[in-house]
């Protein structure tokens, strides 16, 4: 099956940096990728659709200039966290779409936790 | 706004029970429901998806039930296994084919 990879799969960082983390869609051509975030004990929320070539798409209250998303080609998205504070400590997960499978098949990234200090 | 809902939080069974997992969602507008696992830590892996025009779909000991109208799920482990022990979360595919709402998952632990 179609694999994605994120990168880095744990970060730990200082109150105030970026940080960024990438999502990689190994064997398929992905136009669509989705970003993910989850708290202990929570489920997955959708933070934004990233589109190839054009600009994301953030959910209702997810303030997209503390998320960047970049999604420059057609097997990477990355998400980078501005500023990061410690309520952005968090695991997120990123899926991407194989558009010759229909749109309804996602497959997810391992997730990348974040913890800021 | 579509909402998922999964009962119950968390079930604590004995190895070779068989077990139901149960999700609701507000919106019987759907194009597909999905059932994952995800293990402490990690990423999710997906057990089953079945079509908005399907009942049910069925792989090894799994086996979940779609009941579009009445906005239900339910996920049927049978022979339960420690090995089983894990969350296990159901998602619903709405806006356009292009959204994945997740439910609040169900904490599973199958013991010896």
């Amino acid at each position: 099956g179609a694999v994605v990879s994120q990168h880095p799969s744990w970060v730990i960082c200082k109150s105030g940096t970026s940080v960024k983390i990438e999502c990689r869609s190994l064997d398929f051509q992905a136009t669509t990728m989705f970003w993910y975030r989850q708290f202990p004990k929570q489920s997955l929320m959708l933070m934004a659709t990233s589109n190839e070539g054009s600009k994301a798409t953030y959910e209702q209250g997810v303030e997209k200039d503390k998320f960047l998303i970049n999604h420059a080609s057609l097997t990477l998205s990355t998400l980078t966290v501005t500023s990061a504070h410690p309520e952005d400590s968090s695991f997120y997960i990123c899926s991407a779409r194989e558009p010759v499978r229909g749109r309804e098949t996602q497959y997810f990234g391992p997730g990348t936790r974040l913890l800021v200090l | 706004k579509q909402e998922v809902t999964q009962i119950p939080a968390a079930l604590s069974v004995p190895e070779g029970e068989n077990l139901v997992l149960n999700c609701s969602f507000t919106d019987s507008a759907i194009y597909n429901l999905q059932w994952f696992r995800q293990d402490p830590g990690k990423g999710l892996t997906s057990l089953l998806l079945i079509q908005s025009s399907q009942r049910e779909q069925t792989s090894g000991r799994l086996n979940a039930s779609l009941d579009k109208s009445s906005g239900r799920s339910t996920l049927y482990i049978a022979a339960s296994q420690p090995g089983d022990s894990a969350t296990y979360l159901c998602a619903v595919l709405t806006g356009g084919g292009n959204k994945l709402t997740f439910g609040t998952g169900t904490q599973l632990k199958v013991e010896l």
